[in-house]
């Protein structure tokens, strides 16, 4: 069936450090992939999305390129700030299936 | 601000009991998901509800149930808690047509089951 892995955290980083959150999937047909994120003691928020292979999508900084060739969906930021604290999580959607990874906590430090 | 509110926001039961979740969607969307997220896990779909009806279930048992009224507020019913049933639940709304992955997450109901 369709899931996604994604990197294991806590991730803690510096203000202004490159980010890095792996994310997989295993899935048939052809998914739609998000990245949501998660601020305490709030509901999930799209971060942002890619339909289809080689599609970036971006959002606030962060990036993520749905690559086919390798089933992956890595989110990257090239300096993040400590109001980017929070839960991230990848997910994919395939024919109204919509399955999150365990996601991902990132901590900056001023 | 999304517009998706739930309540109540936290809530203790003991086994065996029942428990009823609300969720009001946003403004124009008249689909409505439910989601139990566990401690350090991501989401898992309960069932999604479209014009009253249910319109897809993930793997949870039957004593999971859902209503959806006209003006496509919703509630998520629990019978016979378990241990387990402990967790977040999380209450999503879309437009229909959009696409699940248009989805507006509420706060979320905090379930303790003791």
């Amino acid at each position: 069936g369709n899931s996604v892995t994604q990197m294991e955290g806590p991730v803690t980083l510096s203000e202004e450090a490159f980010l890095t959150i792996n994310c997989t999937y295993t899935a048939t047909g052809y998914p739609s992939l998000f990245w949501y994120v998660q601020y305490p003691g709030e509901g999930l928020q799209l971060l942002l999305k890619a339909t289809k292979a080689d599609d970036k999508g971006s959002n606030k900084g962060f990036e993520a390129t749905y690559r086919k060739e390798t089933t992956s969906f890595h989110l990257e930021k090239g300096s993040v700030q400590v109001s980017d604290s929070a839960v991230y999580f990848c997910a994919l959607s395939s024919n109204n299936d919509m399955r999150f990874g365990a996601g991902t906590r990132l901590t900056v430090k001023p | 601000e999304t517009g998706v509110t739930q309540s109540p926001t936290h809530l203790i039961k003991t086994r065996g009991q029942q428990v009823t979740l609300r969720c009001s969607s946003q403004s124009g969307h008249n689909t409505v998901s439910w989601y139990q997220q566990a401690l350090g896990q991501g989401p898992q779909f309960i069932f999604q509800y479209y014009r009253e009806e249910e319109n897809g279930r993930g793997n949870f048992p039957p004593r999971f149930s859902g209503l959806q009224f006209p003006n496509y507020s919703s509630e998520l019913n629990v019978n016979a808690l378990e241990l387990d049933d402990s967790a977040l639940y999380l209450c999503a709304s879309s437009r229909l047509g959009q696409g699940r992955e248009k989805l507006f997450f509420g706060s979320g109901t905090q379930l303790s089951v003791l």
